[in-house]
């Protein structure tokens, strides 16, 4: 089936730092890649996607780029603020009944 | 747009009691909506995807007759969690398929319930 690996946690870093969070999957077919971000007590926004091979997503500095060479859509930032710190998830929808397969979570920390 | 609400956000109950948890799509039409549970520190656990006009779809080892989803409208699902016991306690968080989108689309995501049985 389908599964998402994520750079295990928890990451701490200083302002203005630069920013990688791995993501990895496995799926059939081609599915769509997306981040999600969880502020503590809330649900989870969506952060940004890519559904196709060589897109780009980005959002508020973040990107992620869909490389289906190395089934990889790895998280990045130049600069993060301390206002970033939160629970970053990796996900796909696949082709299985469009069902959604999320990694295991990334808690980042920023201190100013 | 694209807004996904929940009612209520926190619920405390005794065990043995039931509590149902509304999940609306407030500005857009959705025929699949989708039930997560997470655990503290923990992803998100998909426990069962919900049609419009028809059964849930639950998952491996979700029982049906303990969770209980009914999609009434294409805005409204709801979650009945019969004879709560505290290892129900959990953050319970449902997301929503628009109706014009494909099988790949994004899922919006509601705020969450934070349920607590006593």
């Amino acid at each position: 089936g389908d599964s998402v690996t994520q750079m295990e946690g928890p990451v701490t870093l200083s302002e203005e730092a630069f920013l990688t969070i791995n993501c990895t999957y496995t799926a059939t077919g081609y599915p769509s890649l997306f981040w999600y971000v969880q502020y503590p007590g809330e649900g989870l926004q969506l952060l940004l996607k890519a559904t196709k091979a060589d897109d780009k997503g980005s959002n508020k500095g973040f990107e992620a780029t869909y490389r289906k060479e190395t089934t990889s859509f790895h998280l990045e930032k130049g600069s993060v603020q301390v206002s970033d710190s939160a629970v970053y998830f990796c996900a796909l929808t696949g082709t299985n009944a469009g069902k959604s397969t999320f990694g295991d979570g990334t808690t980042l920390t920023v201190k100013p | 747009g694209a807004v996904v609400s929940q009612h209520p956000s926190r619920v405390i109950c005794k065990s043995g009691t039931s509590v149902k948890i509304e999940c609306r799509s407030l500005d857009f039409q959705a025929t699949t909506m989708f039930w997560y549970r997470q655990f503290p520190k923990q992803s998100l656990m998909l426990m069962a995807t919900s049609n419009e006009g028809s059964k849930a779809t639950y998952e491996q080892g979700v029982e049906k007759d303990k969770f209980l989803i009914n999609h009434a409208s294409l805005t409204l699902s709801t979650l009945t969690v019969t004879s709560a016991h505290p290892e129900d306690s959990s953050f319970y968080i449902c997301s929503a398929r628009t109706l014009s989108g494909g099988a790949l689309d994004t899922q919006y995501f509601g705020p969450g319930t934070r349920l607590t049985v006593l």
